[in-house]
């Protein structure tokens, strides 16, 4: 089992619809990244949480220590929100990486 | 400010050759690291430097070798490559988050 679990892995949507995205882990973490990967490649840091709730525009990320779950959403989705969307979490060692959710937002 | 600038972007190796993927990063982090992605799978762990002249293994370091003479550059060196080292590769630092460079797209055939 993998120490971090995304899902879903494939997501379609509308343009306008709230997008939610699932990040469950199993190991003690001290913080914990959501990332972005466009189709070209590169990848963007967009949060990185250690508690509650953090928002960049329409984007926001909510992590439950507790309950070793985040969660990214995506509020009025748009076709450019289309990319690879990764959670990672840093615990003992080094950061371990979900193998993402691909969002795909049409117009 | 370039981030993390990587190269080359693109490389087909034969079996059994050798190569170095460059990284090299202005932000004056001290933290480094090499990552390989492949198909449907999360991003792992190759080696990383949490200073010049500090290097250690990842989680999949066989393969591949490492050096940290400067803050700046954290070059990973394939010996013998094979095709099982085909992934897509991905250099990193950190201060308190993390700049990804733009990756390095590697074929072994």
């Amino acid at each position: 089992k993998n120490e971090v679990e995304q899902s879903p892995q494939n997501l379609t949507a509308q343009e306008g619809e709230f997008i939610t995205i699932n990040c469950s882990y199993s190991v003690g973490i001290s913080a914990l990244h959501w990332l972005q990967q466009h189709p070209g490649g590169g990848i963007v840091s967009l949060f990185m949480l250690s508690s509650g709730k953090k928002k960049h525009g329409r984007l926001i990320a909510t992590i439950n220590i507790q309950e070793k779950h985040s969660s990214l959403h995506i509020t009025a989705s748009h076709p450019r929100d289309s990319a690879v969307y990764i959670c990672a979490v840093r615990g003992p060692g080094d950061m371990r990486f979900g193998a993402g959710t691909r969002l795909t937002v049409k117009p | 400010n370039a981030g993390v600038t990587q190269t080359p972007k693109f490389r087909i190796l034969k079996i059994g050759q050798s190569m170095t993927l460059q990284c090299t990063q202005d932000m004056n982090h001290n933290y480094m690291y090499w990552y390989r992605q492949d198909p449907g799978m999360g991003l792992k762990l190759i080696y990383y430097s949490v200073g010049a002249g500090i290097t250690d293994k990842g989680e999949v370091p066989n393969g591949y070798n490492v050096s940290r003479s400067t803050t700046e550059d954290f070059p990973l060196r394939l010996e013998l490559a094979a095709p099982s080292q085909t992934s897509v590769y991905f250099c990193a630092s950190s201060y308190y988050g993390y700049t990804f460079g733009s990756g390095t797209r590697l074929t072994v055939v």
